[in-house]
């Protein structure tokens, strides 16, 4: 059974529209990120929330907002979608946010942007 | 500003043959290391990881990894390869100094095993 549930797997958008991101992990950890894979960059992280409380925010636009609505959820919102957005986006998990700790990761939505 | 180097993008090798692959990072103290690999279409899946003492770590598929202070490397190493291996594969660290939480990673070495 995935641990790491990730929808939808493929996602199309115009451009200009908002999107959301799902993510549920039954892991029963206590901490959630969000990283992001484009053709033009590495893996980067965007996002860590510990008990639904944001920690680390890397993101540079506020276009991207994390939701959490359980301690088991954490969905991202993407508004006024760019083509440059089009990207596979990773939901992860940690047993908590102490320093080191091992974040299994979620299969992935692919979004495109139009 | 803190960095993880994957040197080369693409390795082949043939199936029994050893594997290393190479990773760098750039930081003024000890970070957490990890390697991670990514079938194709998938997510990433953890292979072993490295916090401090003994500097050889041992991982799953025998994989093994051995982390480098002086030379700042933390290199991966399979002895004999399997078909099965073929896959991205992801060198990432998380900085003491900032909570440890955010991982980076290297761009990734894409590895093909041929028959």
């Amino acid at each position: 059974d995935p641990k790491i549930i990730q929808k939808p797997k493929y996602l199309v958008a115009v451009t200009g529209s908002e999107k959301i991101l799902i993510c549920e992990q039954y892991l029963g950890h206590n901490a959630m990120y969000w990283y992001r894979q484009s053709a033009k960059k590495p893996l980067e992280f965007m996002f860590s929330y510990s008990y639904q409380k944001l920690m680390d925010n890397q993101t540079a636009s506020s276009r991207f907002q994390p939701q959490s609505s359980k301690k088991n959820h954490l969905d991202l919102q993407i508004t006024a979608l760019k083509p440059d957005d089009s990207a596979t986006y990773f939901c992860a998990s940690s047993q908590d946010v102490l320093g080191g700790r091992e974040q299994y990761f979620g299969p992935g939505t692919r979004l495109t942007v139009l | 500003a803190q960095s993880v180097t994957q040197p080369d993008a693409r390795v082949t090798v043939s199936e029994g043959a050893s594997l290393q692959l190479r990773c760098k990072y750039s930081y003024s103290g000890t970070p957490y290391l990890f390697w991670y690999v990514q079938y194709q279409r998938q997510g990433l899946q953890l292979l072993l990881k490295y916090y401090s003492g003994d500097p050889v770590v041992q991982g799953v598929n025998g994989f093994e990894a051995e982390f480098s202070k002086s030379d700042s490397s933390f290199h991966l190493r399979k002895a004999s390869v399997h078909w099965s291996d073929s896959a991205v594969y992801f060198c990432a660290a998380s900085m003491v100094s900032q909570g440890g939480r955010a991982l980076i990673f290297g761009t990734g070495t894409t590895v093909s095993v041929s028959p």
